[in-house]
């Protein structure tokens, strides 16, 4: 089955403990994407990815990392999290940057920062 | 800027009524246009798209939007609403990087 996996699927951590949320895809997309969904925003796209080794920041990148070492994985890692931070995570791919094909999403992480 | 408007944040119907979701956009060149639905606890589903061809869109679960490029919109519509229809909506058109621009989602309440 074609999909999008994310781990975990809820978080609750404190201030200032690196964490890392992985996202996997088994499509063998070149595009990979996060976004953070809050009420009243919508997504917004954190960091994308277009291929291997290939990542660009999105509208809200600060605080996050990620990184590309293999084509279905695209791990984000917050360094040192911070309250306005606790949001819902998604991870999406899709055939590659021009395609036209269908974006697909992963179940979401809800992250919560103390 | 390229920007997406779901002017309602929550639209209500009875059941077997039909529903429609309005959205708007702002986007230089063609609009790539998309409809997603986001049920609790779940990641976003897509539900249809518009590339180019014919206006009417037709997508799953019975929904179908319509590209109106003078109105620059692209409302949902599904002729007979289902309780299981009640979701999070949202709206996104691709702007000229191939970044997808989402609305602020709109939320389908269908009553029984």
């Amino acid at each position: 089955e074609a999909q999008v996996t994310q781990n975990p699927r809820y978080l609750i951590t404190v201030t200032g403990k690196k964490l890392t949320v992985t996202c996997s895809q088994n499509m063998n997309h070149e595009y990979m994407s996060w976004y953070r969904q809050d009420p009243g925003l919508g997504l917004r796209q954190i960091y994308y990815s277009m291929n291997v080794e290939v990542t660009d920041k999105g509208d809200v990148p600060e605080g996050y990392k990620v990184s590309r070492k293999e084509k279905r994985n695209f791990p984000l890692i917050l360094e040192s999290p911070s309250p306005n931070q606790t949001s819902l995570y998604f991870c999406a791919s899709r055939t590659d940057k021009s395609s036209t094909d269908t974006q697909y999403f992963g179940p979401g992480t809800r992250l919560t920062v103390l | 800027a390229q920007s997406v408007a779901q002017p309602e944040d929550q639209v209500n119907v009875a059941e077997g009524n039909p529903l429609t979701v309005k959205c708007t956009y702002s986007v230089s060149g063609n609009p790539y246009l998309f409809w997603y639905v986001q049920y609790p606890n779940r990641g976003l589903q897509f539900l249809l798209k518009y590339i180019t061809g014919d206006n009417l869109v037709k997508g799953s679960y019975g929904f179908e939007a319509e590209f109106n490029k003078s109105q620059t919109s692209f409302h949902l519509k599904k002729p007979s609403a289902l309780v299981s229809d009640s979701a999070l909506y949202f709206c996104a058109v691709r702007d000229p990087t191939d970044k997808l621009i989402f609305g602020t989602g709109t939320r389908l309440q269908v009553f029984p």
